[in-house]
């Protein structure tokens, strides 16, 4: 079945224009996650998603950073005002139903790249 | 604070040899505790997970981990490498109480043919 799509897979931007970054979950899974991998780096969590319920934003870095689901299912993360340490791999992933021990399904990551 | 920590950046192994690769926690209660592994140019795939009960888990790929409560560990395991097990692999626990994972900064496999 299909996986976790995210696009685009690669953005170059210049720094202070805004970006938009698309995610689109496994059918059916009510959990969704952003995270942000730098280089040399681990995950970095940004936020999570579950169901229609507020969201835990807990890991954005900025209040340029924002992230929506629509309809519990396909997320958008926002980035206004791009700066250069923002630069990095933006994974997404979902899972299965409520319980936090369920595994993730990463999506293949967009690569943002900020002149 | 809670964390998660991969103290080798880098493990080379032969083929055919066990391999093992590192990580160690500090997260309040009863941890939870997965291995993800991300190969080249693919996206983070899950290989296992501790939850509770046996403290050796095995998982995909002819991984297995073993969980050491006294140690604070749940280091990765195989008992014999494959050229194609070369990847960069990621240890991770949500923090106690919450969905936050946190991940550790990986460790690269090589494994020599």
């Amino acid at each position: 079945g299909a996986g976790v799509s995210q696009s685009p897979s690669n953005k170059v931007t210049e720094k202070g224009k805004d970006v938009e970054l698309r995610c689109d979950p496994i059918s059916g899974h009510t959990a969704l996650y952003w995270y942000r991998q730098s280089l040399g780096q681990g995950l970095e969590f940004l936020i999570y998603f579950q169901g229609n319920s507020a969201p835990d934003k807990s890991g954005l870095p900025s209040d340029r950073f924002s992230a929506e689901r629509t309809g519990g299912s396909v997320s958008t993360l926002t980035i206004q005002r791009t700066q250069q340490e923002d630069s990095a791999v933006y994974l997404c992933a979902s899972s299965s139903g409520r319980a936090v021990y369920n595994e993730q399904f990463f999506g293949p990551g967009t690569r943002l790249t900020v002149l | 604070a809670q964390s998660v920590a991969q103290p080798e950046d880098q493990v080379n192994v032969a083929e055919g040899n066990p391999l093992t690769v590192k990580c160690t926690y500090s997260v309040s209660g009863n941890p939870y505790l997965f291995w993800y592994v991300q190969y080249p140019n693919r996206g983070l795939q899950f290989l296992l997970k501790y939850i509770t009960g046996d403290n050796l888990v095995k998982g995909s790929y002819g991984f297995e981990a073993e969980f050491n409560k006294s140690q604070t560990s749940f280091h990765l395991k195989k008992p014999s490498a494959l050229v194609s097990d070369s990847a960069l692999y990621f240890c991770a626990a949500p923090t106690s109480g919450t969905y936050k994972y946190i991940f550790g900064t990986g460790t690269r496999l090589k494994v020599l043919a």
